[in-house]
């Protein structure tokens, strides 16, 4: 039963490129969450999607993030002309259907920009 | 807006000894879920327990086992006999029940260290 993935495990990118990270959830799970670590920090939550909705981003930057979970594929988290400040640790979760259910990480994306 | 503060950013403890990581927490709900989280030098976040609001029964799984005092908005973690895999970053975190934010709310973390 594999967990939740997220790809790539790595990323560059200079300043002014697109980042694209991508998130599988668990199976049978339709909630994705996103959230973002950065250094010596703890997770901050930036946005929660459900199949082709997104129910609450209410921690997202207003400019250049986006996020998308469509009906079919995987969850896409995606940061327009990056800046250095953009560099961090980016985890998605997954659950079930239910509120308040326990929420399961993936192993993060690492994005460094130059 | 709920607030998560881990007052400790540093904890050690010798193996197979017993450590309390504290956490309190701020809210004005009543109903809400609260976790603890460790993330190890690969960084991955795993899930260690996890608490109802309104079970007054303190969550307990294996070696890990809390205390939570509801009115004090107070929710530690103890590890009894302490192993050196246990060596981690730990989050507690805050989930709200229903009807308002949907993400968890993080602590800034407690590193633990393990002496052999």
């Amino acid at each position: 039963n594999a967990g939740v993935m997220q790809n790539p495990r790595h990323l560059v990118r200079r300043r002014g490129q697109e980042a694209r990270l991508r998130c599988s959830p668990m199976k049978g799970h339709s909630h994705v969450y996103w959230y973002r670590q950065l250094p010596e920090e703890g997770l901050k939550f930036m946005v929660y999607l459900q199949k082709e909705n997104i129910i609450d981003e209410s921690g997202m930057p207003k400019e250049r993030f986006s996020a998308e979970f469509p009906k079919e594929g995987p969850s896409i988290l995606r940061i327009q002309q990056v800046v250095r400040g953009d560099s961090a640790a980016y985890f998605c979760a997954s659950s079930p259907n239910a509120r308040g259910e326990t929420q399961y990480f993936g192993p993060g994306t690492r994005l460094l920009v130059l | 807006a709920q607030t998560v503060t881990q007052s400790q950013p540093e904890m050690s403890v010798q193996e197979a000894e017993t450590v309390t990581l504290s956490c309190t927490y701020d809210t004005s709900e009543s109903d809400y879920y609260l976790f603890w989280y460790k993330q190890p030098p690969s960084r991955q976040m795993i899930l260690v327990i996890r608490q109802e609001a309104y079970k007054q029964q303190n969550a307990t799984e294996n070696r890990f086992s809390v205390n939570f005092q509801k009115a004090a908005k107070s929710f530690s973690l103890k590890i009894s006999d302490s192993q050196l895999g246990d060596a981690a970053m730990y989050f507690c975190a805050y989930r709200s029940e229903g009807g308002g934010a949907d993400g968890l709310t993080f602590g800034k973390g407690t590193h633990l260290i393990i002496q052999p």
